[in-house]
């Protein structure tokens, strides 16, 4: 079975601070993929970035980044310099390979404070 | 805007009734997949469509049901409703057969069961 964890519930942080969102993963297959989706109050779910198992390198994308490491089976996601804007729910998802559905975890709250 | 149409954006209804949930995939996307999001369980994949074929089976009631046309709209049915569905339900689409293909998510359909 495959499980996501984010243990975080809710976040808050001043406007400008860089913030760490944790996301640990279960899953006996060796391929697989993840995924993080951003969620903000307006409802939709809005696609972040997808990771092979394949590939560990970290990747920065303007003021984000993410942390892949299989040893620990974990992929966490950095907002550097955090703006208002960022306020959302943060959601980490897993896919294995040939598994059609996507297993979400429970997703951390951000709060930008200004 | 992911492309996603998803109607009616709410939906306030009473136990025992049933409703149909409609979601319009990005042009060009075979794909469509259903998702409930509830206070209690998260986000929670109900079942995939594939150019009209059922592709996968999540956690979805036996009081549900869905369907793909062949205009590749799809249908999300629920009958005998209980206040527990009560639930925000996403359509996602994509090209490919699997999750592991970026998704593109609606913004979903609020249901209220009262």
């Amino acid at each position: 079975a495959q499980k996501v964890t984010q243990a975080q519930t809710e976040i808050s942080v001043v406007e400008k601070e860089d913030v760490t969102l944790d996301c640990v993963y279960e899953t006996r297959d060796t391929t697989y993929y993840l995924f993080w989706y951003k969620q903000p109050p307006s409802g939709e779910l809005v696609f972040l970035i997808r990771r092979n198992s394949f590939d560990e390198q970290n990747e920065i994308s303007g003021r984000y980044s993410w942390n892949f490491q299989k040893s620990t089976s974990s992929f966490n996601f950095t907002i550097t310099a955090s703006q208002v804007v960022d306020s959302a729910v943060y959601f980490c998802a897993l896919a294995n390979f040939g598994n059609e559905k996507l297993t979400f975890g429970t997703g951390t709250r951000l709060t930008i404070i200004p | 805007d992911s492309g996603v149409t998803q109607t009616p954006k709410h939906l306030i209804t009473a136990t025992g009734q049933r409703v149909t949930l409609r979601c319009s995939p990005r042009s060009g996307d075979l794909s469509v997949y259903w998702y409930q999001q509830s206070l209690d369980q998260g986000l929670q994949f109900l079942i995939h469509y594939y150019n009209g074929e059922e592709r996968a089976k999540g956690n979805i009631l036996e009081r549900f049901s869905a369907q793909q046309f062949p205009d590749l709209h799809s249908e999300l049915n629920l009958s005998s409703l209980e206040l527990g569905d009560s639930a925000l339900y996403f359509c996602a689409s994509s090209v490919a057969t699997r999750e592991d293909e970026k998704l593109f998510f609606g913004s979903g359909t609020q249901l209220s069961v009262l």
